[in-house]
């Protein structure tokens, strides 16, 4: 089946600066990977996704990119804020019949410090 | 409100005692899919259901059951709960594969001692 590495598991940086989560699938039938984040005590929320037929994508401070031959795809913040701490969850959702199935990173903890 | 709701929100129990979490949706999504989470271990998918009567199995469904009677209601069945089944567990739903984002529930926090 899928597996989704995600890197790096904690990530700390300065109000303003960018920060980068790193992911790698191992099913080159995977066809679509969200992003999503999870604050204290609440359910993951999708803060944005890409399909394989697509390179880059790109929401306000958000962007994420995806390099199907390598089978990774990451997750750009600029201009981090205080409120962008949180963790940060990837996916990729399967191909074929197991396109039903979906399989998160560990989990990557940000914190931006004011 | 459009929302994922899921009760109880906390639940001690002891081994062996058959307990159900309940998942309710009012968004009439077709897909709904259970995950628990574990520290280290992110999000991993127990089961999910692309429509009413259509289960099937995710990641880690040993020891867990589900049922898709109705579309809005799934709910999360442990016959018979372990100690390696304390987690976090989050119910989710989608509007189908045509609208893939998934949105979650507040979570069910259950300790099995």
């Amino acid at each position: 089946g899928e597996n989704v590495e995600q890197h790096p598991s904690t990530l700390s940086v300065q109000e303003g600066d960018s920060a980068v989560i790193k992911c790698t699938y191992s099913d080159s039938a995977s066809n679509y990977f969200p992003w999503y984040k999870q604050e204290l005590g609440k359910g993951p929320q999708l803060i944005i996704d890409i399909r394989s037929n697509v390179g880059e994508k790109k929401d306000q401070r958000i962007a994420v990119t995806l390099n199907k031959t390598a089978k990774h795809f990451s997750l750009h913040i600029t201009e981090t804020q205080p409120e962008d701490s949180a963790v940060y969850f990837c996916a990729a959702r399967g191909g074929g019949t197991s396109y039903g199935k979906l399989t998160f990173g560990q989990g990557t903890i940000l914190t931006v410090h004011p | 409100e459009a929302q994922v709701t899921q009760n109880p929100r906390y639940l001690i129990t002891v081994t062996g005692k058959k307990l159900t979490v309940t998942c309710s949706q009012n968004m009439n999504h077709e897909y709904m899919s259970w995950y628990r989470q574990d520290p280290g271990l992110g999000l991993r998918q127990i089961y999910y259901s692309m429509n009413v009567e259509v289960t099937d199995k995710g990641d880690v469904p040993e020891g867990y059951k589900v049922s898709r009677k109705e579309k809005r209601n799934f709910p999360l069945i442990l016959e018979s709960p372990s100690p390696n089944q304390t987690s976090l567990y989050f119910c989710a739903s989608s509007l189908g594969l045509a609208s893939d984002t998934q949105y979650f529930g507040p979570g069910t926090r259950l300790t099995v001692l």
